[in-house]
């Protein structure tokens, strides 16, 4: 059973444009929900995360929206650029347990 | 963040054959690191859970006898594959949790190829 389900499986965007990509749970245990970016051939790089005790995370162009009685977690990248072309993984986690969606393949194009 | 490495960064080996992955968390002790597998244009599957001085903890499906994880100290756990066969071509990683706090940091990743 997949614990957190992410769509879309992939993404086109115009640079300039806004990617948003969304992911949804079931398990109200979770309490920490990041975000991570994998480059081909290297490993995920944590970008961002957030606590259920808030709405809304930004940290430059990248900001994570909360949902918490919706049990929904979004990931926005802001004017995208064709650097952010990578995949990107969202994950929910309780304790040691860390749960992982299945990816978006983002495409940003000049 | 915590810095984690692997080595090798890519490894050819005949049918057969094992192969020892290193991964090292360089600027902490980690009592807890993971093991993951990534076929292409996938998600990452956890393979195993290392603890530092006890046995691993695997995965459902995952052999114990192939997959050998030993954590012999707070900076180095080692995933040996034992007689490697083509289907265990895949992308490894590992990945130490920071001490007290939820964040995951992930190696750059193990290519092994089997021919």
């Amino acid at each position: 059973q997949q614990q957190v389900k992410q769509s879309p499986q992939s993404l086109i965007v115009q640079k300039g444009g806004i990617s948003i990509i969304n992911c949804a749970y079931e398990n109200t245990a979770f309490d920490y929900f990041p975000w991570y970016q994998q480059f081909p051939g290297k490993g995920p790089a944590l970008l961002i995360a957030i606590r259920p005790d808030v709405s809304e995370k930004k940290e430059g162009r990248f900001t994570i929206s909360f949902n918490k009685s919706a049990k929904q977690f979004s990931l926005h990248i802001m004017d995208s650029q064709p650097g952010d072309s990578a995949t990107y993984f969202c994950a929910a986690t309780s304790g040691n347990q860390f749960y992982f969606g299945t990816g978006t393949s983002l495409t940003v194009i000049p | 963040g915590a810095v984690v490495s692997q080595h090798p960064s890519w490894v050819i080996c005949k049918s057969g054959t094992s192969v020892k992955i290193e991964c090292r968390s360089l600027d902490f002790q980690a009592t807890t690191m993971f093991w993951y597998r990534q076929f292409p244009k996938q998600s990452l599957m956890l393979m195993a859970t290392s603890n530092e001085g006890s046995k691993a903890t695997y995965e459902q499906g995952v052999e114990k006898d192939k997959f050998l994880i030993n954590h012999a100290s707070l900076t180095l756990s080692t995933l040996t594959v034992t007689s490697a066969h083509p289907e265990d071509s895949s992308f490894y990683i590992c990945s130490v949790v920071a001490g007290g706090s939820w964040e995951q940091f992930f190696g750059p990743g193990t290519r092994l190829t089997v021919l």
